[in-house]
């Protein structure tokens, strides 16, 4: 049915500021994680990926950081520009299944 | 940009209409996934298929159907809308391999409302 994202947590930042977004896994067997960018309208597009036998992973303008210890993961997005609003997904996979388990998302807001 | 679309994008449609949603990758993907979003929530998986004549439900209970006769091909049927069925439908594909990153590439949604 027809929900309104009241739930959304909402980051907002100045532009040209760093984003930090922050994301709770739920599976300490997941092998495989997954930032997405969804922006008004439209499907997510793949932003990043880590394995788990990594901590960090960099990418253009973005950083993934993996703690396995607490379950945690983050995008960092240096410099953040106008385009980069959004809401922010985080999905997470075992290696035994083809299935992606997505968080709750986050929305950037970034302020010029 | 992934070669993965889905149409109609936006469709308005009263009570016990029958509908079927599209989707078609060009990828060549045997993994293709349907999920259901409502505004600014997050995505639940409702129906997935390994490959042709292969279907499953997802985590989430739907009254949808879906079927899988081509590898480009996996639209997904609903018998009779209803109000309850209001909201954003996302196709997604993926490539094969357990043990491959299994990124999914999304459509850009079809948006249902039911009246």
């Amino acid at each position: 049915g027809e929900n309104v994202g009241l739930h959304l947590p909402t980051l907002s930042v100045q532009e040209g500021d760093n984003s930090i977004i922050n994301c709770a896994y739920s599976n300490s067997a997941s092998d495989y994680f997954i930032w997405y960018k969804q922006e008004s309208g439209k499907g997510p597009q793949f932003i990043i990926d880590i394995r788990s036998n990594m901590d960090k992973r960099q990418g253009q303008r973005v950083t993934v950081l993996l703690n396995k210890t607490v379950k945690h993961l983050s995008l960092q997005i240096a410099a953040t520009q106008p385009g980069d609003s959004a809401v922010y997904f985080c999905a997470e996979k075992q290696d035994s299944s083809y299935k992606l388990i997505f968080g709750s998302g986050t929305r950037l807001l970034v302020r010029p | 940009e992934a070669d993965i679309y889905q149409t109609p994008r936006y469709l308005v449609i009263g009570t016990g209409k029958k509908i079927t949603l599209e989707c078609s990758q060009t990828m060549g993907h045997d993994k293709m996934y349907w999920y259901q979003q409502d505004p600014g929530m997050e995505l639940h998986l409702i129906h997935y298929s390994y490959g042709v004549n292969s279907t499953e439900k997802g985590d989430l209970s739907s009254e949808s159907t879906v079927s899988r006769i081509r590898t480009e091909h996996f639209p997904l049927t609903l018998e009779s809308a209803r109000p309850s069925h209001t909201s954003q439908y996302l196709c997604a594909s993926s490539a094969r391999g357990l043990l491959t990153n299994n990124e999914q590439f999304f459509g850009p949604g079809t948006r249902l409302t039911v009246l």
